[in-house]
């Protein structure tokens, strides 16, 4: 149980477009849902934490223009990159936490995003 | 906020050894503190975790101590393979308006030579 998917798992675009990254919970119901984002060889950097139907939390120094979330429902989660510039590449992976354990955190397979 | 420190940042021993990775962390209100396991490209896993009222856990070979006074937390893997090589994050969690939010210590590269 607890499996998260998040598509796409890699994404190419051009500088000024925008990309949208979705979050599914598969099998439970996802109370809390988190973004990090991650260089290479680093550690994950928290950038939001949503909850269904309430506006995300977003971390210092996270843009909330920038980086939009949107926790339509108990089970999917979707980042949007707006108009993103190459120093936006990176790797962004999300997390959802369950009603039966609030504090464990499941990862989907992140997306890899580069903007040429 | 939290801090947390994860030593060494790389750690390389030969099949069979134990390994060890250490963090420390700076909230004293922090509660929950799962270690994850993330190979190449892929996504963090959580092998083992522990609350603060609890001071070690055992999982096969994997342990986790937790020593509140001090502020640490350590991992342990006993009898180490070639499929334990990987990234290890510790974290420690502390609940926030009904949400548990880590902070990732830096990580720990494991090589387990064969």
């Amino acid at each position: 149980g607890a499996v998260v998917s998040q598509h796409p798992s890699r994404v190419i675009c051009k500088s000024g477009t925008s990309v949208k990254i979705e979050c599914r919970s598969l099998d439970f119901q996802a109370t809390t849902m988190f973004w990090y984002r991650q260089f290479p060889k680093q550690s994950l950097m928290l950038m939001a934490t949503s909850n269904e139907g309430s506006k995300a939390t977003y971390e210092q120094g996270v843009e909330k223009d920038k980086f939009l979330i949107n926790h339509a429902s108990l089970t999917l989660s979707t980042l949007t990159v707006t108009s993103a510039h190459p120093e936006d590449s990176s790797f962004y992976i999300c997390s959802a936490a369950g009603p039966s354990r609030e504090e464990t955190q499941y990862f989907g397979p992140g997306t890899r995003l580069l903007v040429l | 906020g939290e801090n947390v420190e994860q030593h060494p940042s790389t750690l390389s021993v030969q099949e069979g050894d134990s390994a060890v990775i250490k963090c420390t962390y700076s909230d004293s209100a922090s509660n929950y503190f799962p270690w994850y396991k993330q190979e190449l490209g892929k996504r963090p896993q959580l092998i083992i975790d522990i609350r603060s009222n609890v001071g070690e856990k055992k999982d096969q070979r994997i342990a986790v101590t937790l020593n509140k006074t001090a502020k640490h937390f350590s991992l342990h893997i006993t009898e180490t393979q070639p499929e334990d090589s990987a990234v290890y994050f510790c974290a420690a969690s502390l609940g926030r308006g009904g949400s548990y939010i880590p902070t990732f210590g830096r990580g720990t590269s494991l090589i387990v030579h064969p």
